[in-house]
C-alpha cells in the first residue's frame, strides 16, 4: 500500500521569498513521485515527476523537487515566489511494479502568496 | 491538441435525481481514470479504466455509482439516486499506460462541479 503526507494543508509566503512545501511518502515499493498543481477552478496538471533517474527533478514554472529515500520525501521547492504561484499543490506516488498509472494523492496545501 | 473534455461544468439537481457525468479523454490514450474531490476527503480515486475494462472500482463509493466506457473515447459516471453527500467536484484524467515501464502522465479535464440540493 501507498501513501502521501503533505505537511501544512495552507503556506503562506511573501513574494519573493523561498518556497518549501513538503511531501513525505509511504511505499513498500521503490516509487514514482508526482507533484500536480490546481489553478481555482481548473483541473490538475504536472509540475515534474521523479521516475528514477537523477534525484532532483526540475518541473516548470521553477519549480524542483527533491527524492530522499532515506528520508521518504520528496518537497517541493521554488528560490523566489511569484503571486502566479498562488495554487493548490498536490504530492501524488505510483507504485511502479504494477501497471498503469494509478497515483495516491495528497491532501493537497494550498499555497498563497502576499505581496 | 485538445485535452479531456468533461461535461457538463456544473450541475445543479435535487436530491433523488439521477446524475450523468461525461468524459472524453485524449485520443490515443487507453487509461481513464475518474476521481472525486471535497474538502473533507481531498481528491478519491473512484475507478480506473485500461482499455475500456474497468480495472480497479474499489473506490466507487456505493451502488448508486456506475461508470461504463462503451469505447474508446467516451465514458460516463452515473449517480442513481443523487444524494446531497454525492455534492463535489468530478475529474476524469487521461494517460497511456506503460506496462512495466515507467509511468506516464496523467492529463486532467477541468472538472464537474456537481451540487446535490
Amino acid at each position: 500500500a501507498q501513501s502521501v503526507t503533505q505537511l501544512g494543508s495552507h503556506v503562506s509566503v511573501s513574494e519573493g521569498a523561498l518556497v518549501l512545501l513538503r511531501c513525505n511518502y509511504s511505499s513498500s515499493v521503490p516509487p514514482y513521485l508526482f507533484w500536480y498543481v490546481q489553478y481555482p477552478n481548473q483541473g490538475l496538471q504536472l509540475l515534474l515527476k521523479y521516475t528514477s533517474a537523477a534525484t532532483l527533478v526540475k518541473g516548470i514554472n521553477g519549480f524542483e523537487a527533491e527524492f530522499k529515500k532515506s528520508e521518504t520525501s520528496f518537497h517541493l521547492t521554488k528560490p523566489s515566489a511569484h503571486m502566479s504561484d498562488a495554487a493548490e499543490y498536490f504530492c501524488a506516488v505510483s507504485d511502479r511494479i504494477r501497471a498503469g498509472n494509478m497515483l495516491t494523492f495528497g491532501g493537497g496545501t494550498r499555497l498563497m502568496v502576499k505581496p | 491538441d485538445a485535452g479531456v473534455i468533461q461535461s457538463p461544468r456544473h450541475e445543479v439537481t435535487e436530491m433523488g435525481q439521477e446524475v450523468t457525468l461525461r468524459c472524453k479523454p485524449i485520443s490515443g490514450h487507453n487509461s481513464l481514470f475518474w476521481y472525486r474531490q471535497t474538502m473533507m476527503r481531498g481528491l478519491e480515486l473512484l475507478i480506473y479504466f485500461n482499455n475500456n475494462v474497468p480495472i480497479d472500482d474499489s473506490g466507487m463509493p456505493e451502488d448508486r455509482f456506475s461508470a461504463k466506457m462503451p469505447n474508446a473515447s467516451f465514458s460516463t459516471l452515473k449517480i442513481q439516486p443523487s444524494e446531497p453527500r454525492d455534492s463535489a467536484v468530478y475529474f476524469c484524467a487521461s494517460s497511456i499506460p506503460t506496462g512495466g515501464g515507467p509511468t506516464g502522465e496523467l492529463f486532467f479535464g477541468e472538472g464537474s462541479r456537481l451540487t446535490v440540493l
